[in-house]
């Protein structure tokens, strides 16, 4: 299995409050994705990464920001949690021709 | 932009028949296609892929898919289905000379009767 380590597996928090999830990764792979899983709508990118430094937005990039200070890392971050975030989020990573890799997920309940 | 579409959101098929579960795409490009399983509270898991080359592709537990440019498609078939075959499947494309985003379906419900 790639070595993806999401943090952390689990998590309820409150509205408003700031949440950040961590990807981390051994794997030395380029691109590095967030995506949500929620019912009916299957799995949907959040934000992606290319690189250090370098990320752009996805499907639903409303009320997420990310960052990407070294490779191995890629940190996802809910500014003010709201009920709507809750979901499962899933962390990935790939090289240019390659399948994607995933995390085990995690699970966030906003209450 | 590109897209991906799963139209069957469950797909029935009796153990030892056939299966099939498609996906169309949309992408501005040549495709990169990929299709994943997913396991109750488990992560995804990959399947196969297409990048160039023949399109009938050969994947994990006897998974096959064709790719069709003609008709955007890249459907999953299997010659003979498995009750532990029962699972959510996703399609997933990405457009590799336009962007980096690797854009997943909204998934397929395999349901495998004894």
């Amino acid at each position: 299995d790639a070595g993806i380590t999401q943090s952390p597996r689990h998590k309820v928090t409150e509205t408003g409050t700031p949440v950040t999830l961590r990807c981390h990764q051994t794997e030395n792979h380029r691109y590095m994705y967030w995506y949500r899983q929620d019912p009916g709508h299957g799995l949907r990118l959040i934000h992606y990464s290319y690189g250090v430094k370098d990320t752009d937005k996805g499907e639903v990039s409303d009320g997420y920001s990310v960052s990407r200070s070294k490779t191995e890392d890629f940190l996802l971050t809910l500014e003010s949690a709201t009920s709507s975030q809750t979901s499962v989020y899933f962390c990935a990573t790939g090289t240019t021709n390659t399948e994607a890799f995933f995390g085990q997920g995690t699970r966030l309940t906003v209450v | 932009a590109q897209s991906v579409a799963q139209p069957e959101d469950q797909v029935n098929v009796a153990e030892g028949n056939p299966l099939t579960v498609k996906c169309t795409y949309s992408v501005s490009g040549n495709p990169y296609l990929f299709w994943y399983v997913q396991y109750p509270n488990r992560g995804l898991q990959f399947l196969l892929k297409y990048i160039t080359g023949d399109n009938l592709v050969k994947g994990s537990y006897g998974f096959e898919a064709e790719f069709n440019k003609s008709q955007t498609s890249f459907h999953l078939k299997k010659p003979s289905a498995l009750v532990s075959d029962s699972a959510l499947y996703f399609c997933a494309v990405r457009d590799p000379l336009n962007t980096d985003k690797l854009i997943f379906g909204t998934g397929t419900r395999l349901q495998v009767f004894p």
